[in-house]
């Protein structure tokens, strides 16, 4: 089943805005990890944040984690066009051996020039 | 660093014949990859996970004797598609991970149409 949830769904912005999507969880995690993928390609890993982690920040990305409330946000600031593309989270759990990666839905994000 | 490809990035076949998927990491050896299918606007789904010379790990509802999965070397998986029916029409897409690191890298992705 999958883990986490996005919201919005979808979203659309003015290039120089910022943008803000956000991912619920449901169970334990050890880390949870945002990746961007564009239509028709494989999935672009964005940033990585652990459990015992509140903030990172990657360029002109910006990732927040709230263990307690089992969420994450992933903030774009300065959007351009380019950042058109499919944004996902994902979370992790060690388990045994392996860790897997549980995908949410994913949100949409259009830029407009 | 940490480049994964797949070959064939697409492929058209006819129903009942078999479809045989590489994945491969470029620069790093992979003792783990994992193999997921993507429909139309939606997530990724785990099929299996596959560790280097041993049998792969498949999720609940994989049918494990249509969709092959051998992991031969550090730089190499393979998914084989066996008897492809139009609804294994799909994006399939592997990522990697090397031993110790928590970070998946992720291939491209192969469309597969079945007529």
């Amino acid at each position: 089943s999958q883990q986490g949830e996005e919201d919005p769904q979808a979203l659309s912005i003015q290039e120089g805005e910022n943008a803000t999507m956000n991912c619920s969880y449901k169970t334990s995690i050890n880390n949870l990890q945002w990746y961007r993928q564009n239509s028709g390609r494989g999935l672009v890993h964005l940033i990585l944040i652990r459990s015992n982690e509140r903030e990172k920040h990657s360029g002109r990305l910006r990732v927040t984690l709230d263990t307690s409330k089992k969420s994450s946000s992933l903030l774009i600031t300065a959007s351009r066009a380019a950042d058109t593309a499919s944004y996902f989270c994902a979370t992790v759990l060690f388990t045994g051996a392996n860790s897997k990666l549980t995908f949410g839905k994913g949100i949409t994000l259009s830029v407009r020039p | 660093g940490a480049v994964v490809s797949q070959h064939p990035s697409w492929v058209i076949c006819k129903s009942g014949t078999s479809v045989k998927i590489e994945c491969r990491s470029l620069d790093f050896q992979a003792t783990t990859m994992f193999w997921y299918r993507q429909f139309p606007k939606q997530s990724l789904m785990l099929m299996a996970t596959s560790n280097e010379g041993s049998k792969a790990t498949y999720e609940q509802g994989v049918e494990k004797d249509k969709f092959l999965i051998n992991h031969a070397s550090l730089t190499l998986s393979t998914l084989t598609v066996t008897s492809a029916h139009p609804e294994d029409s799909s994006f399939y897409i592997c990522s990697a991970l090397w031993s110790g690191g928590d970070t998946q890298y992720f291939g491209p992705g192969t469309r597969l149409t079945v007529l």
